[in-house]
């Protein structure tokens, strides 16, 4: 079955880095991409950005270009979001999804909190 | 980009009623849209894709309809276990937008 399993509850500093894994098992990992999205306390889903683990290629959304970066492992079928300058309101529950016509398969979700 | 607008951004509704949520696209998409559920502490749930298919194990009171703009999702008949926010999302292409979400609950 399809599992993805991301790391643990991470706590910043204003300014400091988040990278959040995403370990993907029970499917090809390069045939669908990944999907990151976000839900800040009390607000609704935010979609962050997309890579393909076949090729690399991203897309971020625009309020995020320039602090965001996924990646993936492909030995190891892992991926990755890093969140660079973070601010309080980057503080939100961040979710990896298989996505391929919609997200099926969600990992657990990473607490991420931003705070001096 | 696309923008996602849903109406209404909440509803309360009895036991047993009908409650359609409407999700509506600033340009067509087609038919690429999906519908999710979300609960407090929980994962998102997939529960319609490509507008109107229903995903595998999700109960048949949810239905979706709807091409190009304008999309719905139906409960037809509410249950306590359909307390939720439901968000529509668009992948036709990038960026996947969600709408902002409707909140359902029991009268």
């Amino acid at each position: 079955q399809v599992q993805l399993v991301q790391s643990g509850t991470e706590v910043k500093k204003p300014g400091a880095s988040v990278k959040v894994s995403c370990k993907a098992s029970g499917y090809i990992f390069t045939s669908y991409g990944i999907s990151w999205v976000r839900q800040a306390p009390g607000q609704g889903l935010e979609w962050m950005g997309w890579i393909s683990p076949y090729n690399g290629n991203t897309n971020y959304a625009q309020d995020l270009q320039g602090r965001v970066t996924m990646t993936t492992d492909t030995s190891t079928t892992t991926a990755y979001m890093e969140l660079r300058s973070l601010r309080s309101d980057d503080t939100a529950v961040y979710y990896c999804a298989k996505t391929s016509g919609g997200s099926r398969d969600w990992g657990q979700g990473t607490l991420v909190t931003v705070s001096s | 980009d696309i923008q996602m607008t849903q109406s209404p951004s909440s509803l309360s509704a009895s036991v047993g009623d009908r409650v359609t949520i409407t999700c509506r696209a600033s340009q067509g998409i087609s038919n690429y849209l999906a519908w999710y559920q979300l609960k407090p502490g929980k994962v998102p749930e997939l529960l319609i894709y490509a507008a109107s298919t229903l995903q595998s194990g999700v109960p048949s009171r949810f239905s979706g309809r709807g091409s190009g703009t304008d999309f719905t999702l139906t409960i037809s008949s509410l249950q306590p276990e359909d307390v939720a926010t439901y968000y529509c999302q668009k992948y036709n292409n990038v960026p996947f937008t969600f709408g902002p979400g409707t909140k359902v609950d029991i009268k």
